[in-house]
């Protein structure tokens, strides 16, 4: 069965500095990963997503992911935070294998950027 | 293009009622899922549909039921309401089935149930 983790409930980072929110998964056959971001009270946006080429994709809002194969992670990172990106961060593989497709989540990494 | 839109967007009841939530997606989307989201149980599928067939269904008890119209706008039921239905209703709507494709959210409806 596929699966993502993300290993940080919380990311604390200064405003400007460089950020990275972590996800590792599970699965059998091509990954096809994303991810999300959740503002307050408002339903999930996306952001990127990896499903074959480059290991360095790049998304909305200066993000950019990272797919390592061989560590089966896709870390999301941005060069220089803004206290705007405080939001709670998903990752997310799509599972195609049951005949229906769904989505898995990972448990979310909410990020604090410190001004 | 407008953005998927989920009604209403708060609702209160009382166990043992039901409810319908709406979900209207983006023109042109005829793929549509729906998630509960929980403090405690994070993002957890519900179903898909697609061309007005449930395709995909997850690990929840036959109380909660759904379907899809053939304008794709899609409805989801939940019988005989419990505390722990308590939670926010995402619905989602994608261009096709593949998993190529990302999926793209409405801003939810807060069920709160007493």
């Amino acid at each position: 069965a596929q699966s993502v983790a993300q290993p940080e409930d919380q990311v604390n980072v200064a405003e400007g500095n460089p950020l990275t929110v972590k996800c590792t998964y599970s699965v059998s056959g091509n990954p096809y990963l994303f991810w999300y971001v959740q503002y307050p009270n408002r339903g999930l946006q996306f952001l990127l997503k990896y499903i074959t080429g480059d290991n360095l994709v790049k998304g909305s809002y200066g993000f950019e992911a990272e797919f390592n194969k061989s560590q089966t992670s896709f870390h999301l990172k941005k060069p220089s935070a803004l206290v705007s990106d405080s939001a709670l961060y998903f990752c997310a593989v799509r599972d195609g294998d049951t005949g229906g497709f769904k989505t898995i989540f990972g448990a979310g990494t909410r990020l604090f950027v410190k001004a | 293009k407008a953005g998927v839109t989920q009604t209403p967007r708060y609702l209160i009841k009382t166990r043992g009622q039901q409810v319908t939530l709406s979900c209207s997606p983006i023109s042109g989307h005829r793929s549509v899922s729906w998630y509960q989201q929980t403090p405690g149980q994070g993002l957890q599928f519900l179903f898909e549909y697609f061309s007005e067939t449930q395709r995909n269904k997850g690990n929840f008890p036959g109380r909660f039921s759904g379907r899809q119209f053939s304008n794709s706008r899609s409805e989801m039921n939940v019988s005989t309401l419990e505390l722990g239905d308590s939670a926010l209703y995402l619905c989602a709507s994608s261009l096709g089935r593949d998993s190529v494709f990302e999926q793209y959210f409405g801003p939810g409806t807060r069920l709160t149930v007493t």
